[in-house]
Formats: structure tokens, C-alpha cells, sequence
């Protein structure tokens, strides 16, 4: 079945340290997106790309790290220098298409944890 | 930007009933999303609409885009509707990206049987 894979579930880390979350999709999708959940909030965009290659910064890109060097793969890192880290993190996808916009396919998310 | 608002934020149900929940939004769209998130946090695609009506099994999305307003229907609601739903518009013209994508806060939806 095709989806996204987002890895791991939970992630736990002491505050200083970078730490990359995985995400892989089997959709042959073109674009892919970072989504932080806070609680009480909307989704926020943190990067986004639309193409092997490429990347965009979101609306809350400041302390964070892309690559998409394959079109399967989109990892994030949080690093050191993002202020608030704990958060829920979503990966998604959607072809890129029509002027409508596409349906999103999201992964499970990870809840990541710095203390 | 867009703002996005929902209503209710939190909802409580018997099975059975028929729900409604609402987005209303600031600016003109060219699409709505309705999204269903699940109490362990993966975020499932309804609905995705630009005007009038669309239907899937027992859900209900319909769009108004004169007074900027979305509504989200289910009929004989059931517990394993119990989740959280996410109304997101997608602002400006053509050039379709998700990145246009502005998220309301969701609204809690509990189905007691």
C-alpha cells in the first residue's frame, strides 16, 4: 500500500543536541511538506519542497533543516538553535497539480521531546 | 493572510446524532480542505472542495463561497467518528501548491455510544 512512513513515533532529546526526523513516501508524489501541531494551534508550515533538489521555507522555517535529494525522501532537522522544539511534527505530500491544489497525504507524525 | 475560524471547538455526541461543524474563513479561496485527525495524530484527507457539495458515505462537506463559510456534516454518528477536524483553505489564484494552505485550530469531536 502506498503512503507515508514518518520515523520514529516518540523521539526524546536533551536540549543542545540536533535531531533529524524521517519521512518517506511510496506515492510518487512530486511535493512534499513540514508540519508543526502545537497544541491549541493550526498546523504551520516549516518548509516545503516541490521538487527533487528544491526547498522552500515556510512560515516557521527559522531553527530548522531540509534536504530532498531523493523524491521519496524528505528529512527534517531541529536544531539546536529552534527555541521551542517540542511540538508534534507532521510530514506530508500531494502531486502537483491543477490549480486547485492537491489532496494531502499526511504520515502519522512524530512527537518529539527536548528537555 | 487568511484566517481561518471553526466552531465548535469542542463537541460531544450520542451515537446517532447528526453533526455539524462549521469554518468560516477571511479571505477569497480557491479550495477548502476538511481533515480528520485520529487521537493518535495521523491526519486522513475528506474532503477536498472548491464550491457546492460533496458527499462520501456518511459525511457531508459543503462550501459557500459568497459568505466565506464551510460546513462539515455527519449523519448517524458513530464513536469511531471521534476525532479531531481540521478545516484548511487554500488562498490566491492559480499555480496549485499546498503551500498556500492556511490550518484552522480544529474542533474535538467526541461520539458517545
Amino acid at each position: 500500500d502506498g503512503g507515508i512512513t514518518q520515523s520514529p513515533k516518540y523521539l526524546f532529546r536533551k536540549e543542545g543536541q540536533n535531531v533529524t526526523l524521517s519521512c518517506e513516501q511510496n506515492l510518487n508524489h512530486d511535493a512534499m511538506y513540514w508540519y508543526r501541531q502545537d497544541p491549541g494551534q493550526g498546523l504551520r508550515l516549516i518548509y516545503y519542497s516541490q521538487i527533487v533538489n528544491d526547498f522552500q521555507k515556510g512560515d516557521i522555517a527559522e531553527g530548522y533543516s531540509v534536504s530532498r535529494e531523493k523524491k521519496e525522501s524528505f528529512p527534517l532537522t531541529v536544531t539546536s538553535a529552534q527555541k521551542n522544539p517540542t511540538a508534534f511534527y507532521l510530514c506530508a505530500s500531494s502531486n502537483r497539480d491543477s490549480s486547485l491544489g492537491s489532496p494531502l497525504h499526511f504520515g502519522n507524525g512524530t512527537r518529539l521531546t527536548v528537555t | 493572510k487568511n484566517e481561518v475560524e471553526q466552531s465548535p471547538q469542542n463537541l460531544t455526541a450520542q451515537e446517532g446524532e447528526f453533526i455539524t461543524i462549521n469554518c468560516s474563513y477571511s479571505v477569497g479561496i480557491s479550495a477548502l480542505h476538511w481533515l480528520q485527525q485520529h487521537p493518535g495524530g495521523g491526519i486522513v484527507s475528506l474532503f477536498m472542495l472548491s464550491s457546492g457539495k460533496k458527499k462520501h458515505g456518511r459525511l457531508i462537506a459543503t462550501i459557500n463561497i459568497q459568505e466565506k463559510h464551510s460546513s462539515l456534516h455527519i449523519t448517524a454518528s458513530h464513536p469511531r467518528d471521534s476525532a479531531v477536524y481540521i478545516c484548511a483553505v487554500r488562498s490566491g489564484g492559480s499555480g496549485g501548491s499546498n503551500y498556500k494552505l492556511t490550518f484552522g485550530k480544529g474542533t474535538l469531536l467526541t461520539v458517545n455510544p
